[in-house]
């Protein structure tokens, strides 16, 4: 498609619970980020990869949080043993040009409900 | 951690009236971002200011970044009622790539 596509766009998961949240970004674009949104707030950073390399996961909330990008392409956020404070949206958003934010597009979100 | 204190929090205006919402923050950044948030979707980039002082227009919006560059605004025109939504300001540095939002401002247009 045209552009960054999300899925699923809704999850809900049972606390304790596995997830895997997967981004395909607008095709060629070598920067591909992730975001948390939560209800009333503005997004905050998660992960930023650029082609395969993960330069920098400094916005990962713990160490049940992964996100991977291995062929430089499609990427997938992980979540282990889900809690409730993780419900959110994660956006994903990719860019042609490396590391600037400004030309980011993002997709339409994974809204992730933990109960 | 670096914060964007963004107001109003919400406005409820007429149609036809110019708004007006800013950002503040206690940091410096050398590139401020606005974009516009409707439900179910992601954000869609409305400007890019790149200098401090910019002001820049795009049809009815126009932004100016701060000479300090700790601060922006966002000013809308003659509001119509698509312009509904919710309004995030964002900065980054050219090294950090990754950008910080504000909480946002939730516009409300009554025809």
């Amino acid at each position: 498609g045209a552009g960054v596509s999300q899925s699923p766009r809704y999850k809900v998961a049972k606390r304790g619970q596995d997830v895997a949240l997967r981004c395909d970004p607008i095709s060629g674009h070598v920067s591909l980020f992730w975001y948390q949104q939560a209800l009333g707030q503005g997004p905050e950073f998660l992960t930023y990869f650029q082609n395969e390399a993960q330069l920098d996961k400094s916005g990962l909330p713990s160490d049940r949080f992964f996100a991977e990008r291995p062929e430089g392409s499609v990427s997938t956020l992980k979540i282990q043993r889900t809690q409730q404070e993780d419900s959110a949206v994660y956006l994903c958003a990719s860019s042609s040009t490396p590391g600037r934010s400004t030309e980011a597009f993002f997709g339409q979100g994974t809204r992730l409900t933990v109960v | 951690g670096q914060q964007l204190n963004q107001s109003p929090q919400s406005m409820f205006i007429q149609e036809g009236e110019d708004v007006s919402m800013n950002c503040t923050s206690s940091s410096i950044f050398n590139t401020w971002l606005w974009y516009k948030q409707e439900p179910g979707e992601g954000p869609v980039l409305l400007i890019a200011l790149y200098k401090a002082g910019e002001l820049t227009s795009n049809g009815r919006l126009t932004a100016q970044f701060g000479i300090t560059r700790k601060d922006s605004f966002l000013n809308i025109s003659a509001s119509i009622p698509s312009d509904v939504g919710i309004y995030f300001c964002a900065a980054y540095n050219t090294n950090a790539g990754k950008s910080t939002f504000g909480d946002g401002t939730t516009l409300t247009v009554k025809p």
